[in-house]
């Protein structure tokens, strides 16, 4: 069974203090990996698609790399803007069974 | 572009009584559609999923259902609702069933 794992569940960070999310993903043959961000009461927003390990994404104060087992999602300089939940989702290549996702990390960034 | 509308946005029902949320899509044709059930600390269950009309995939026994009765809009149903169908249920589409998924706003269903 395809699983996703993500830590840590909470984070707090100041402005400006660069950390990294974790996703870690177990799944018969990874299609591709992908990125979400969750403001409160809102639909999950796509940020990234990452297809082979060793690959990379950027945007903005975002970057995103995948390893054979793990993802992460690097943030550098946060600012309080970039407080939100962060999803991770896996896809596999049998079959066309859509994504799985992770429960997620909520960041608060503090000013 | 294309964009995903959902409503209502909140709703609040009584234990037992019927449900409808709806769902569509506008700028693409033929897409997949999902609804998603999102409760505190369970991350998001994937309910159902369609790649066409008439075409339902259920994902987990419940008593929820749901139809697509035209290419662009996606129903969630129920006949009788319990009070574990609370929660934030969410909309998605994508162009193939492996790519990725774009959501629409939410609607918070609270039963009492």
């Amino acid at each position: 069974e395809d699983q996703v794992t993500q830590s840590p569940e909470a984070l707090r960070l100041q402005e400006g203090e660069s950390s990294s999310l974790n996703c870690s993903y177990t799944v018969s043959g990874l299609r591709g990996l992908f990125w979400y961000r969750q403001d409160p009461g809102k639909g999950p927003e796509f940020l990234f698609t990452l297809y082979s390990a060793g690959e990379e994404k950027e945007k903005e104060r975002l970057k995103a790399t995948l390893t054979k087992k793990e993802s992460f999602l690097h943030i550098t300089a946060p600012k309080p803007e970039d407080s939100a939940t962060y999803l991770c989702a896996v896809q596999a290549w049998s079959g066309n069974t859509p994504l799985v996702f992770g429960k997620g990390t909520r960041l608060s960034v503090i000013a | 572009s294309q964009t995903i509308h959902q409503w209502p946005a909140t709703l609040v029902q009584p234990v037992g009584s019927p449900l409808s949320l709806e769902c569509t899509v506008e700028g693409t044709s033929n897409p997949n559609l999902y609804w998603y059930r999102q409760a505190a600390g369970r991350g998001l269950q994937l309910l159902f999923y369609s790649v066409g009309i008439g075409q339902i995939s259920s994902e987990v026994p419940q008593n929820l259902s749901a139809s697509r009765p035209q290419d662009r809009q996606f129903i969630l149903s129920s006949k009788k609702l319990l009070l574990s169908d609370s929660g934030f249920y969410l909309c998605a589409w994508s162009r193939g069933v492996q790519d990725e998924q774009y959501f629409g706003p939410g609607t918070r269903l609270t039963v009492t």
